[in-house]
């Protein structure tokens, strides 16, 4: 299985600014996801990454408020812009093999203060 | 529209075994996948199911029913750590074969 590596692991933002989270697999893949899991919350699929193209992002998600990249098929970025207090979650990214589903990194645990 | 139901919490008893439901309506299908997530970490994966029936690995098993749009997760033999989340989620069948995660199930174990 892959092994993806995430960071920061956790931050503490201040309101108005932006933070971006790095995901980095050690093996090349396709599409990349990243989630968001809110307190006390399951997953929401925020948008899919593939290399070369842009991102797909999903219903209520927009591409100013979480501006992805993806520069490369092991590597991709998730920026969190104009943070605000309700952005406080975990983020996660993630690849899906065939059969497992998806692995996750750690998570970033992201707290807006 | 994309809808998969589990209940919000569990609790059992040390030893004993627990079937947590998952009913899932889904417009497109590619295998349901189950997660444990314990508090502060991410999910890890459990089990796929992608055709009727059990499907057993070790203390876990997954059942799988494509015409009722349900599946279950049992555990035997329940130990402490087995406390955590476990999230029911289906591939969605489309070109990026994403998932769509359920609410989670959080089971506590009593000794």
């Amino acid at each position: 299985s892959a092994v993806i590596s995430q960071k920061p692991s956790r931050d503490i933002c201040q309101r108005g600014t932006s933070l971006t989270i790095q995901c980095q697999v050690d093996s090349q893949v396709t599409m990349m996801f990243w989630y968001r899991q809110q307190p006390g919350q399951s997953l929401t699929l925020i948008a899919t990454a593939n290399q070369g193209s842009e991102a797909t992002y999903e219903s209520g998600f927009v591409i100013d408020k979480f501006p992805i990249s993806r520069p490369n098929l092991t590597f991709s970025t998730l920026t969190v812009s104009n943070m605000s207090p309700e952005d406080s979650s975990i983020y996660l990214c993630s690849v899906a093999e065939q059969g497992f589903g998806a692995f996750f990194g750690q998570g970033t645990r992201l707290t807006v203060v | 529209g994309q809808n998969i139901d589990q209940p919000t919490e569990m609790t059992a008893t040390e030893g004993a075994i627990v079937q947590i439901n998952c009913t899932y309506q889904t417009s497109g299908f590619n295998g349901l996948f189950w997660y444990q997530q314990h508090a502060g970490e991410a999910p890890t994966f459990l089990s796929y199911n992608v055709l009727d029936g059990l499907e057993e690995k070790g203390r876990f098993s997954s059942f799988l029913s494509r015409s009722k749009g349900y599946s279950y997760l049992l555990l035997k033999e329940l130990q402490m750590k087995d406390s955590a989340s476990y999230l029911c989620a289906v591939g969605d069948g489309g070109a990026t074969n994403k998932l769509i995660f359920g609410t989670g199930t959080l089971l506590a174990v009593q000794p």
